[in-house]
């Protein structure tokens, strides 16, 4: 069973950057089929995708974001992260990483989130 | 860039109805979208991808339809389990972007 589970720090002081980790278990990263993505929801909201990577390095971002986020991965630690630079409070979110499947679209694996407020 | 409106925003229901969501993209995002349900709390589940495919273990009274830019999530017979937000995906593009969510209530 595929498992996903977001690390890093809670807190996160404005115009600073925010770094999350996301580990996966249970499967490779090095999976052609899939994609390894980065989904936030701010306290009380909808979801808003961030952008997502395959194990080969492509990435992809939203175009709100993409100029301050950076997706990588570390196939040697069947890991991937995100960083998110120049935050404010608007950033404050739950963080969740994902597996998306190439053929078929659909984000089938989840981690269960992480919160991270930005405040001074 | 490609934007996914909802509606209703919040719907009420009782168990053993039929109901319907339904997402409307500005532009054609011909069958990539999906559906995920949501509860307090809780990562998303997915429920439909390619707009009318079943994810598996999903029970069957769930059905997505549609394609172009307007799309329907079904629930056909309403369990206690269902009420939730939900949300619609288009993945045509790098911005994937959901819909604003319609809570399902009691």
């Amino acid at each position: 069973q595929l498992q996903l589970q977001e690390s890093g720090p809670g807190l996160v002081k404005p115009s600073e950057t925010l770094s999350l980790i996301c580990t996966v278990s249970g499967g490779s990263i090095s999976s052609n089929n899939d994609y390894w993505a980065w989904v936030r929801q701010p306290p009380g909201k909808g979801l808003e995708w961030i952008g997502y990577i395959h194990f080969t390095g492509n990435t992809y971002y939203s175009p709100s974001l993409k100029s301050r986020v950076t997706i990588s991965v570390d196939t040697s630690k069947n890991q991937f992260s995100l960083q998110l630079t120049s935050v404010t409070a608007a950033d404050t979110a739950v963080y969740y990483c994902a597996r998306r499947v190439v053929t078929t679209g659909g984000v089938d694996y989840w981690g269960q989130g992480a919160l991270v407020t930005v405040s001074s | 860039d490609i934007q996914m409106t909802q509606s209703p925003s919040t719907l009420s229901a009782s168990v053993g109805d039929r109901v319907t969501i339904t997402c409307r993209a500005s532009h054609s995002i011909s069958y990539w979208l999906a559906w995920y349900q949501q509860k307090p709390g809780k990562a998303p589940k997915l429920l439909i991808y390619k707009a009318s495919s079943l994810e598996s273990g999903v029970p069957s009274r769930f059905s997505g339809s549609g394609s172009g830019t307007e799309f329907t999530l079904t629930i056909s017979s309403l369990q206690p389990d269902d009420f939730a937000t939900y949300y619609c995906q288009q993945y045509t593009t790098p911005s994937g972007a959901f819909g604003q969510g319609t809570k399902l209530e009691i």
